[in-house]
This record gives structure tokens, C-alpha cells and sequence, in this order.
């Protein structure tokens, strides 16, 4: 599958591969952290979240890293299907106005059949 | 259940304008946050409200203000427009004032020319 050790803007997967989507996130602070999915014309749609207790939690298809050392967060997506090409943002909570969330840059993943 | 729902869908206003958006959380939810996103960006914080006050404000000018009814659903309202303040403003929901788990709606999508 394809994976990226840096934030890249867009990934550009086939069908059936494994997806990694990586997040630096800014604030030490932080102990929370979302992975929203949000495809054009719309909302951003909750898929996984994880606090800083925890470095690794699954979902379906969907398992997020947390590395607290290097302030690094992933997203792995299992055998990606065209329904998954979307934006993805990963957020943090950061502890500033209220329960305010602090997104990332966003990552375009585009799936090919 | 009905998820997070906004309106209107879509707006076109003049500069020097105002607009009210209007929000209506998850039933059950008594936090509703808003944020503003511009094209090809993350979403931004402007407001949270919790049982009708305000819990967090983020980086936006008075122009920006914002208002919860006693049935947990929230009015953001923009005075004179610019054209910068064209974009999507969505809504989030979540159950408590302290909750960072938020659920979006697909938003209002702000044109201003």
C-alpha cells in the first residue's frame, strides 16, 4: 500500500491497496484527536478519534497511530475502495478557546478502480 | 436520528451586507460550535455556546457573533460583509460543553460579491 512519511497534499491509491495518511500536529498540550472525512459539497464526517493515553485504536477498515514523542498522528485505511477518495483532516484539541478543534492541512485521497 | 442540519444551503449576499446562518444540533446535544472554511482549507473556530453562553471564541472580528436558543439550537450572524468571508460555515454539535467529540453538518456554503 501506499504510505507517506511527510504530510502530502494528495495520494493517489488503486483499489484493494492500504492507505497511510500522516499528521503532525502542533500543541504538546493536546490529548485528544479526531480523523474527519469530508467529501466535496460537504461537512466533514467523524471516523475515528483517539486520546493521548492510547497509541493505537481500530475501527472498521480504519486503525489511527498516535506518536506523542515526534507529535505524529496516522490514518490507515484497509483494502481502500473508490468510495474512500475524499479530504481527510486529522484535529487536535489543543486547549485553547473553549473545546475548540485545531485542524491540519488536509490530505486529497483519490482511489482508481 | 437526524444528524446536524444547517440553513440555508446556499447564500449569495452584496458586500456590506449581513447574513444569519441558522443550526440545529443532534437532539440530545446542548454544545453547538461553529467554524469557518475556507476553500482548500481546514475548518477554522469561531464560536462555541453551551446552555445559551458562550464557552470559546476564536480569532474573528466583532462582526462575527452568535447566539443559543433554549432548545440548543444557535444563530451565527456576520455584519457588514466581505468579500473574504466568503466561504462554508458549519456547524458542530457535541454533548457537553467539555466534549471535543463534535459532529458536523454539511454547512452553509457563503458567497459574498
Amino acid at each position: 500500500g501506499e504510505s507517506v512519511g511527510l504530510h502530502l497534499p494528495t495520494l493517489s491509491v488503486q483499489e484493494g491497496d492500504n492507505s497511510i495518511i500522516n499528521c503532525a500536529y502542533s500543541n504538546s498540550a493536546s490529548d485528544y484527536f479526531i480523523w474527519y472525512k469530508q467529501e466535496s459539497g460537504k461537512g466533514p464526517q467523524f471516523i475515528i478519534d483517539i486520546r493521548s493515553n492510547m497509541d493505537k485504536r481500530q475501527g472498521q477498515r480504519v486503525t489511527v497511530l498516535l506518536n506523542k514523542t515526534v507529535k505524529h498522528l496516522s490514518l490507515q485505511i484497509a483494502a481502500t475502495q473508490p468510495g474512500d477518495s475524499a479530504v481527510y483532516f486529522c484535529a487536535e484539541n489543543g486547549y485553547q478557546a473553549g473545546t475548540a478543534l485545531i485542524f491540519g492541512k488536509g490530505t486529497t485521497l483519490s482511489v482508481s478502480s | 436520528d437526524a444528524g446536524v442540519t444547517q440553513s440555508p444551503t446556499h447564500l449569495i449576499k452584496t458586500r456590506g451586507q449581513q447574513v444569519t446562518l441558522r443550526c440545529s444540533p443532534i437532539s440530545g446535544h446542548k454544545s453547538v460550535s461553529w467554524y469557518q472554511q475556507v476553500l482548500g482549507q481546514g475548518p477554522q473556530f469561531i464560536f462555541q455556546y453551551y446552555e445559551k453562553e458562550e464557552r470559546g471564541r476564536g480569532n474573528f472580528p466583532d462582526r462575527f457573533s452568535a447566539r443559543q436558543f433554549p432548545n440548543y439550537s444557535s444563530e451565527l450572524n456576520v455584519n457588514a460583509l466581505l468579500l473574504g468571508d466568503s466561504a462554508l460555515y458549519l456547524c458542530a454539535s457535541s454533548l457537553w460543553a467539555d466534549s471535543y467529540e463534535q459532529y458536523f453538518g454539511p454547512g452553509t456554503r457563503l458567497t459574498v460579491t
